[in-house]
């Protein structure tokens, strides 16, 4: 069973167009991330969702907007599309950023190049 | 500020040579550290992670890392490399609300 999914693994747009990627854990966890990772592998932390509520928002363009309608999925919206938008997006999964213990697992990512 | 700096950037090594790869942290709480590796085209997935207690901590495929305290450090190690290992390796240290991952590190192995 995937733990952590996300759909699609690829995406392929024209500049200024709109694209959603999907993300399902079936872990039970509490928390959910999105992270962007360049072409030089920086990860870095875009949003994060705790039960539902938005907990972390890193400076991201308004153009990206993150949706949680359950615990369990939490998706990307992104608007006008750039060409810096290229990247891999990965999606996480947590069983709650306030547990001592707290464990980060990651979806496959999205690789969206804008065209 | 938190931070994670990695100060290996690339490291090739040959099969069954030994590896260290450095990790340093910045941030005055408690911490959860963590190493992470991504084989290339694929996500990251955890090797090992740090709570408490045995600052020796082992992970997956025979990887250990080494938490000091006073070195603000969590060096990851292998005692004999495969070509299998290469790989990106990205350390991570959870804060109050966040991860911070470090630049990575990039691992080839040669055969």
């Amino acid at each position: 069973d995937t733990a952590v999914s996300q759909t699609p693994k690829y995406l392929v747009t024209q500049m200024g167009n709109d694209k959603s990627i999907k993300c399902e854990q079936n872990l039970g966890h509490d928390t959910m991330y999105w992270y962007k990772q360049d072409s030089k592998k920086f990860l870095k932390i875009m949003f994060s969702y705790n039960n539902k509520e938005l907990i972390i928002n890193e400076t991201v363009p308004n153009r990206f907007s993150p949706k949680s309608p359950d615990k369990a999925h939490l998706n990307l919206h992104i608007n006008s599309l750039e060409l810096g938008d290229s990247a891999v997006y990965f999606c996480a999964s947590s069983p709650g950023q306030g547990q001592r213990t707290d464990t980060q697992y990651f979806g496959p990512g999205t690789r969206l190049t804008v065209l | 500020a938190q931070s994670v700096s990695q100060h290996n950037h690339h490291v090739i090594l040959s099969e069954a040579a030994s590896l260290e790869l450095g990790c340093n942290y910045s941030y005055g709480g408690t911490v959860n550290l963590f190493w992470y590796v991504q084989y290339p085209g694929q996500h990251l997935q955890l090797l090992l992670k740090y709570f408490s207690g045995d600052p020796l901590v082992k992970g997956i495929k025979g990887f250990e890392a080494e938490f000091i305290k006073s070195k603000f450090s969590f060096n990851l190690r292998k005692p004999s490399v495969q070509w299998s290992d290469t790989a990106e390796y990205f350390c991570a240290v959870k804060g109050t609300y966040k991860y911070i991952f470090g630049t990575g590190t990039r691992l080839k192995v040669l055969a």
